[in-house]
C-alpha cells in the first residue's frame, strides 16, 4: 500500500481557503485516497475521498492529479471551528491506517 | 450520528487486572475496528473484524485479543492490562461500497487509564 507524506502542521486565515497538501507518488491504479479529520479528542470525522477524479461534497473538494502521485484537500472557506489534524490515508485494502496528519489552525 | 456506542466511555484500572471494551453498532456493518490513540503516534490500529468470528491482526495486536459473536458487538479485551496500555480507544465501522471504497465511520472513544 502506498505511503503517504503530510506536511505537520499549517495555518489559515478565517474565511479563506485551506489548501491541505498530500503526496502519495507510490499509489497503485485502485488504491482510493481518503480524508478524514480529528477535532481535539473527538473520534475521526469523514471527509471525502476519490480514485481518479475530483470529487466535492458538502465540506470540501478534493484534487487529485492525473498522475494521481499526489492530492489536495480544499476547505473553501475555513472558519475556526475547521481546526483539527486532518489525515490523508491512501489504501485499496480494508485495514485502514492512519498517519500523522497534518494540524491545520484556523486564525481569526 | 452513526449507531455506534463505545462502552465505557472512562475506565481507570490497576496494572494486572482484565479490562474488556465493547464497542457495539446498529448499522448492521461488516467491518468493525479497534485504534489506541497515544500524544505523538497518532491513531493506530489494533485489531479489526470483517464478519461474525472474523478477525484480523492490526500494527499493535500485542497484549490485546478481541471477539466478534454477532454483527453489532466488537469487544477487545486486555487480558492484564499494563500502564503501556493507557490510551484512548476507538472503535469504527464500515462497509465497503460496491466499488470497494471504504469509508470509515468512528465512536466517540473510551479512555483507558492503568495504574
Amino acid at each position: 500500500d502506498a505511503k503517504t507524506t503530510q506536511p505537520t502542521s499549517m495555518d489559515c486565515a478565517e474565511g479563506r481557503a485551506a489548501n491541505l497538501p498530500c503526496n502519495h507518488s507510490t499509489i497503485s491504479g485502485n488504491e482510493y485516497v481518503y480524508w478524514y479529520r480529528q477535532i481535539h479528542s473527538q473520534g475521526p470525522q469523514y471527509i471525502i475521498h476519490g480514485l481518479k477524479n475530483n470529487e466535492t461534497n458538502e465540506m470540501a473538494s478534493l484534487i487529485i492529479t492525473e498522475d494521481r502521485k499526489s492530492s489536495t484537500l480544499i476547505l473553501p472557506h475555513a472558519t475556526l471551528r475547521d481546526t483539527a489534524v486532518y489525515y490523508c490515508i491512501v489504501r485499496k485494502g480494508y485495514d485502514m491506517r492512519f498517519g500523522a496528519g497534518t494540524r491545520l489552525t484556523v486564525k481569526p | 450520528d452513526a449507531g455506534i456506542t463505545q462502552s465505557p466511555r472512562h475506565k481507570v484500572t490497576e496494572t494486572g487486572t482484565p479490562v474488556t471494551l465493547r464497542c457495539h453498532q446498529t448499522e448492521n456493518h461488516r467491518y468493525m475496528y479497534w485504534y489506541r490513540q497515544d500524544p505523538g503516534h497518532g491513531l493506530r490500529l489494533i485489531h479489526y473484524s470483517y464478519g461474525v468470528k472474523d478477525t484480523d491482526k492490526g500494527e499493535v495486536s500485542d497484549g490485546y485479543s478481541v471477539s466478534r459473536s454477532k454483527t453489532e458487538d466488537f469487544l477487545l479485551t486486555l487480558e492484564s492490562a499494563t500502564s503501556s496500555q493507557t490510551s484512548v480507544y476507538f472503535c469504527a465501522i464500515s462497509e465497503p461500497d460496491s466499488s470497494g471504497a471504504n469509508v470509515l465511520t468512528f465512536g466517540a472513544g473510551s479512555r483507558l487509564t492503568v495504574l
